[in-house]
């Protein structure tokens, strides 16, 4: 079966400091990638996505970048987070070509806290 | 663009009773609606989905949505709310090849 796998569980950086959080994803080949971050109240922002390896799209310009330099393997990095950048990230997977049917599956998420 | 409004922030109801938690969609075409739930700290588990046929859907944890495309709407629904039911819970519209649209969601508060 699927899985995806998504750490740290929290995370507590300074600001400037650099940020990577890292995503797995097992028992599929080629999927769809996702990067969402929550805000204390808010829905969810997609922030980028991607379909295949090496191919990154973003939604919001920001302090934020993605990569995917393995198939199953989704990064989320900064190089100097600000305090905006607090919130609570969420890696999502889906079936490439038929994303509309099966929906996403969401890991745990990440609770970032910039201080 | 597709969009997605969950007019109720946050809702209050008592262990037992029956709950509705309305979802109004906008999208030129038919869409694809899901219903999901996120308890605390964690991330999204997909509770059902609609994209077509029977208006009425079933999910899990005895939860069901009834589309009705005159309004637009896909509102979701549970007989009997338990304790285990307070979560934040996102209506969510899918549309095109990589467009997913998640509603701000509503939390569930359930008395006892």
């Amino acid at each position: 079966s699927q899985t995806i796998h998504q750490w740290p569980a929290t995370l507590v950086q300074p600001v400037g400091s650099p940020l990577s959080l890292e995503c797995t994803v097992e028992g599929t080949s080629n999927p769809n990638l996702y990067w969402y971050r929550q805000a204390a109240g808010r829905g969810l922002q997609l922030l980028f996505y991607s379909v295949g390896i090496g191919q990154i799209s973003s939604e919001v310009p920001q302090n934020l970048s993605a990569s995917r330099p393995q198939d199953r393997q989704f990064i989320l990095s900064s190089k100097k987070l600000l305090l905006s950048d607090s919130g609570f990230y969420l890696c999502a997977w889906s079936v490439i070509g038929d994303r509309r049917y099966h929906g996403y599956t969401f890991g745990s998420g990440t609770r970032l806290t910039v201080v | 663009a597709q969009s997605v409004t969950q007019p109720d922030i946050h809702i209050t109801v008592s262990e037992g009773a029956s709950l509705e938690l309305r979802c109004n969609y906008s999208y030129g075409a038919t869409p694809y609606l899901f219903w999901y739930v996120q308890s605390p700290g964690q991330g999204l588990q997909l509770l059902l989905k609609y994209f077509s046929g029977d208006t009425l859907v079933q999910g899990i944890k005895g939860f069901e949505a009834e589309f009705k495309r005159s309004q637009s709407s896909f509102n979701l629904r549970k007989p009997s709310v338990h304790w285990s039911d307070a979560a934040e819970y996102f209506c969510a519209v899918g549309a095109g090849n990589n467009d997913m649209r998640f509603g701000a969601g509503t939390r569930l508060t359930v008395k006892p």
